[in-house]
């Protein structure tokens, strides 16, 4: 079993759809949660972050953190065709090990 | 600033072949991985390292090796490719200050063994 599990997709859903993007996760020393955003081509790029249980709210995105139930969350209100993106959701311990922990990214695509 | 760049761009190479993946950042930052792409398998790392003259392995470092020239250059050796070795690889750079170790990735290297 991955410590990380994501489901591929691919999602495809209409402009203006909330998409709700979600990583499940095994070991629960993971502390720190971040979302990148994958263009076509391109490398990653961080898109948000959190820092054990809440919310975290930017503009259109919202990033959840459930540790009790070992669920990481990326809402995306009013999508756009811009949004069009592999997401991907990476992890880390406390400490001073900084390696990341990643999923295997979401397709989505969001259709005008 | 560049921020990460990688040489080449693509790449084809016959089975048993060697080259080198070539990584620069002008961010000053300490830590640099390199990582390959594959389609179902994610992102997998390859080698790091965490400050100048370091490396660790990763999770898939047979086949590779690595060298940490500088602060700012990290190259990616393949000595015999194989097959298995055709893949995206990024190389990506951190600073390692803030918790959430944001990594700044390059562009990639598209590499086809034949």
């Amino acid at each position: 079993q991955k410590e990380v599990e994501q489901d591929p997709g691919p999602l495809s859903v209409p402009e203006g759809a909330i998409v709700s993007l979600n990583c499940t996760y095994s070991n629960s020393a993971f502390q720190y949660f971040m979302w990148y955003r994958q263009y076509s081509r391109k490398g990653p790029e961080l898109l948000m972050y959190t820092y054990s249980s809440g919310n975290k709210e930017d503009g259109r995105f919202t990033a959840q953190v459930d540790k009790s139930s070992k669920y990481i969350s990326l809402f995306i209100r009013d999508s756009q065709p811009s949004d069009s993106a592999t997401y991907l959701c990476a992890m880390r311990y406390a400490g001073n090990n900084r390696k990341l922990i990643w999923g295997l990214g979401t397709s989505l695509a969001v259709n005008p | 600033n560049a921020g990460v760049t990688q040489t080449p761009k693509f790449q084809v190479l016959k089975t048993g072949q060697s080259m080198t993946l070539q990584c620069a950042q002008d961010m000053n930052h300490n830590s640099m991985y390199w990582y390959r792409q594959d389609p179902g398998m994610g992102l997998r790392l390859i080698y790091y390292s965490a400050s100048e003259g370091t490396t660790d392995k990763g999770e898939v470092p047979n086949g590779y090796n690595v060298s940490r020239l500088n602060k700012r250059e990290f190259s990616l050796r393949l000595e015999s490719a194989a097959p298995s070795q055709t893949s995206v690889y990024f190389c990506a750079s951190s600073d390692g200050q803030n918790f959430y170790n944001e990594q700044f990735f390059g562009p990639g290297t598209r590499l086809t063994v034949l």
